[in-house]
């Protein structure tokens, strides 16, 4: 079946240290591929994406994220993590000749002092 | 500029009442989303506008919601009598043009509660 798998509900991490968080996606064709954070009370903001080519992408606030075509993953980085990175991170893909995104189930990240 | 806005941001309605949310997209983009964000069902698409074309309702999940774009801004979603299950927040989202390659700017979502 078609899915997008955010494998980690939640994270904590130490302020400071560093973060990755696992996408990975079950399509016949390698969709595009979009991380997304949602603050609490906030709408959803886009971090990066990747669509082709180099597949190390950087992204907003520090983020980067590797596409692995072989295991078929997008999993977002951080080297270290702010306190206000404390958020709500979903990965999202987009098929080719879709209108829609469609969203994995997200991973909370909290960040202790 | 300003971004998507959406009202109202709570709403809530008891049991087999309608309901209508409004989006406000950013200006100049052609294209708009609703999704839904739920508890059990996560983030889910509802319906898609692109300018002047026909709408993609495959998310619709019944005959009970319905959407409309007045004038390729503005859109109105409406939830007629409503269900418990329908308790979610609601999110628009507006693109440039609907390429999959244009980032899609996410309003703050309106709450809805059907008590």
């Amino acid at each position: 079946a078609q899915s997008v798998t955010q494998p980690d509900i939640h994270i904590t991490v130490s302020e400071g240290a560093s973060l990755e968080l696992r996408c990975n996606y079950s399509y016949g064709a390698t969709p595009y591929l979009f991380w997304y954070v949602q603050s609490p009370g906030q709408g959803l903001q886009l971090l990066l994406k990747y669509f082709s080519g180099d597949t190390l992408v950087q992204g907003i606030k520090g983020f980067e994220a590797e596409f692995k075509r072989s295991q078929s993953s997008f999993n977002l980085r951080k080297p270290s993590v702010h306190w206000s990175d404390a958020a709500e991170y979903f990965c999202a893909v987009e098929l080719p000749g879709a209108n829609n995104l469609f969203f994995g189930t997200g991973t909370r990240l909290t960040v202790i002092p | 500029g300003a971004g998507v806005s959406q009202s109202p941001s709570n709403k809530v309605t008891e049991k087999g009442k309608d309901v209508e949310l409004r989006c406000d997209p950013i200006s100049g983009h052609t294209a708009l989303y609703w999704y839904r964000q739920s508890l059990g069902q996560g983030l889910e698409f509802l319906i898609y506008f692109q300018g002047n074309s026909a709408p993609d309702k495959s998310g619709l999940p019944s005959d009970r919601f319905s959407a409309e774009r007045t004038g390729g801004s503005v859109s109105t979603l409406t939830i007629q009598r409503t269900q418990q299950e329908d308790s979610a927040v609601y999110l628009c989202a507006s693109s440039l043009a609907g390429r999959e390659t244009d980032t899609q700017y996410f309003g703050p979502g309106t709450r809805l509660t059907v008590l």
